[in-house]
């Protein structure tokens, strides 16, 4: 069972517009949430964290809004740049330990 | 950031053959690292958590006898799939957590293709 969806299989978006990507949780025990960005035949890279005490943090273009009642979560860019482009993943955690990634929303930011 | 050195980045192997992947911290000790395995067009599925000097702790479904893991250092995890058919072709990613307690982060390695013939 997926405990976190990212539904948006794809996205694409105009250079200098905004890009929101979402993500939905089930576990009411996730407290801590991360967003990590993938290119083609290589690892995530960390890209910005919430913890469930917040409900937002803003680093830079990068912001993770969370809505704990709603068990969602969403990463917004602006302004989206072409080397955006790559595959989003969210992922979410109780213990700190294991965490759980979304199937990812491949991000296209068109020039 | 932390990095987290992965190898090979890609192998080629005919069926039958083991075949192992190295993940190495490089600038921090890592007591515990995780494998990922990533089919195309799906999540990061967690396999297992390598812990330094103890048995890997396995995700259900995953067979322990095929994918071994062994984490002889805390800067060193190892996977190795044993007797590789071609339905064990995917991206392998292994992950090391950088500090203790709660909150830290994941870093990632630049992940294995996989291809068994």
């Amino acid at each position: 069972d997926q405990q976190v969806k990212q539904n948006s299989p794809s996205l694409s978006v105009q250079e200098g517009r905004i890009s929101i990507l979402n993500c939905d949780y089930t576990n009411s025990m996730f407290d801590y949430f991360l967003w990590y960005k993938k290119y083609p035949a290589e690892g995530p890279t960390f890209l910005i964290s919430i913890s469930s005490i917040k409900d937002k943090n803003e680093d830079g273009r990068f912001t993770v809004f969370l809505n704990k009642s709603a068990k969602h979560l969403s990463l917004h860019i602006v302004p989206s740049q072409p080397g955006d482009s790559a595959v989003y993943f969210c992922a979410a955690s109780a213990t700190g330990n294991q965490f759980y990634f979304g199937t990812g929303t491949s991000l296209t930011v068109i020039p | 950031g932390a990095v987290v050195s992965q190898h090979p980045s890609r192998v080629i192997c005919k069926s039958g053959t083991s075949v192992k992947i190295e993940c190495r911290s490089l600038d921090f000790q890592a007591t515990t690292m995780f494998w990922y395995r990533q089919f195309p067009k799906q999540s990061l599925m967690l396999m297992a958590t390598s812990n330094e000097g103890s048995k890997a702790t396995y995700e259900q479904g995953v067979e322990k006898d095929k994918f071994l893991i062994n984490h002889a250092s805390l800067t060193l995890s190892t996977l190795t799939v044993t007797s590789a058919h071609p339905e064990d072709s995917s991206f392998y990613i292994c992950s090391a957590r950088d500090g203790l307690g709660r909150g830290e982060k994941l870093f990632f390695g630049s992940g294995t293709q996989l291809s068994v013939l």
